[in-house]
């Protein structure tokens, strides 16, 4: 079985474009989570959605945005953005609304100039 | 969520035991102990959880100390492939139905050394 896919793998934006950055969970997996991490830290939560619903935000400005679709595939926009975004984002899904069990991808690498 | 300390690296010889300490002093009755790595270039793998008893999988063991303040994780027979940033999580299984995040802290640099 396929696990998390995130596409594209590397991005390279300026700053002030918007990005969408892609996530499709491991089949049979309705809960979607997205996090950031910036080197030499660890990864910071930013959203997740279960069955399509937004069920938890972490705290990151109303620049980033998610939403998941009917496959539960989704997807992570980020507006206005800063050199600050630069950074390694991260989505992991599940069976349900548990710990146990969240199977990461392996990111999509942003690089804001 | 309970916070977590681990120390920042450690080093182990390929072939011998890892044991990676992480101390959650304000842990509460209902967390339990996860840990999660992430080998460089890759997203977080799960390890192994824990609640009270010690637990063992095909990747490790977990040991839990009886206070339930401090958990050692144990690779026991370390690999070059084991190197990675080890990360120990303290929450509740399930959240009541909403925001179930992992709050990562640094983890620990473990390095397999030839």
């Amino acid at each position: 079985d396929a696990g998390v896919t995130q596409s594209p793998t590397h991005l390279i934006k300026t700053r002030g474009q918007h990005v969408t950055l892609r996530c499709s969970p491991i089949s049979g997996h309705k809960s979607v989570s997205w996090y950031q991490q910036v080197l030499g830290q660890g990864p910071q939560f930013i959203f997740q959605y279960y069955e399509k619903e937004e069920r938890g935000r972490g705290n990151f400005p109303d620049r980033f945005s998610a939403r998941q679709f009917p496959n539960y595939s989704s997807e992570l926009n980020v507006n206005a953005l800063l050199l600050g975004d630069s950074a390694l984002y991260l989505c992991a899904s599940s069976l349900e609304q548990t710990v146990v069990g969240l199977f990461f991808g392996s990111g999509t690498q942003l690089s804001v100039l | 969520d309970a916070k977590t300390t681990q120390p920042p690296s450690m080093d182990c010889a390929e072939g011998r035991a890892a044991n990676l300490p992480c101390n959650h002093s304000t842990i509460s009755g209902n967390e339990y102990v996860y840990w999660y790595r992430q080998i460089h270039s890759q997203g977080p793998q799960y390890i192994i959880h824990g609640l009270k008893n010690n637990e063992t999988n095909e990747m490790a063991s977990l040991i839990i100390t009886e206070d339930r303040k401090s958990s050692t994780l144990i690779l026991p027979h370390a690999t070059l492939r084991d190197t990675a940033v080890y990360y120990c999580i303290v929450r509740v299984a399930r959240s009541g139905g909403s925001n179930y995040k992992l709050t990562f802290g640094k983890g620990t640099l473990l390095t397999v050394n030839p």
